[in-house]
């Protein structure tokens, strides 16, 4: 089945470092998404990418930094310089908005906690 | 610019009570509207969707929405309610076909169902 695979499920970050959240994607979509969830906030949107190798900033991009050079994968570093990174990270995927407006297909997240 | 606002935090309904979460919008065009639900850990899940057409739409679950312009609202109904619909639910919008963008979510709402 099709389908975004998050990984890993849990993630803990020591000060100072920068840690890697992956997103594989097996829909053949070409547009790939990045949001933060905080309880009581809803999802921000931090980083999107409607095609290989090119992507934008969404609402929250500060401390965060993404690379798209496959389609399938649309990986997420947490910066050094992200001060509050624990939260929930989810992972999402569409059509681009240029061809409609479809609904994005969600990976089950990850949960990113500073020790 | 676009908005969602979902004024009910946390709602709780007995089981087998009817439901309504409410989810006003501002977009000064069509709006592309969705529903999702998300368990505890989870991604999210789309109930459904509306672009066009009837302003009744129906989804999985037993769950329906109806888009009143005039109103600006996208409410989300159930007949009856079961144990399992307990969850978080997050109305978007989708700007169409501008350049740029992603879903914008409301901040969500809780719903607890007691027996």
């Amino acid at each position: 089945d099709g389908g975004i695979t998050q990984s890993p499920k849990y993630l803990f970050r020591k000060e100072g470092q920068n840690v890697t959240l992956s997103c594989e994607q097996n829909l053949n979509h070409d547009a790939m998404y990045w949001y933060r969830q905080d309880p009581g906030q809803g999802l921000r949107l931090i980083y999107y990418s409607q095609i290989v190798n090119d992507f934008q900033k969404g609402d929250i991009a500060e401390g965060y930094s993404v690379s798209r050079e496959k389609k399938e994968s649309f990986p997420l570093t947490v910066t050094s310089a992200q001060k509050n990174p624990t939260a929930f990270y989810l992972c999402a995927s569409s059509i681009p908005p240029g061809m409609g407006n479809q609904p994005q297909h969600f990976g089950d997240g990850t949960r990113l906690s500073i020790l | 610019a676009q908005s969602v606002t979902q004024p009910d935090i946390h709602i709780t309904v007995s089981e087998g009570a009817s439901l309504e979460l409410r989810c006003n919008y501002s977009y000064g065009a069509t709006p592309y509207l969705f529903w999702y639900v998300q368990s505890p850990g989870q991604g999210l899940q789309l109930l459904l969707k509306y672009f066009s057409g009837d302003t009744l739409v129906q989804g999985i679950k037993g769950f329906e929405a109806e888009f009143k312009r005039s109103q600006s609202s996208f409410n989300l109904r159930k007949p009856s309610v079961h144990w399992s619909d307990a969850a978080e639910y997050f109305c978007a919008v989708g700007a169409g076909n501008q350049a740029g963008t992603a879903l914008i979510f409301g901040k969500g709402t809780t719903l607890s169902v007691s027996s």
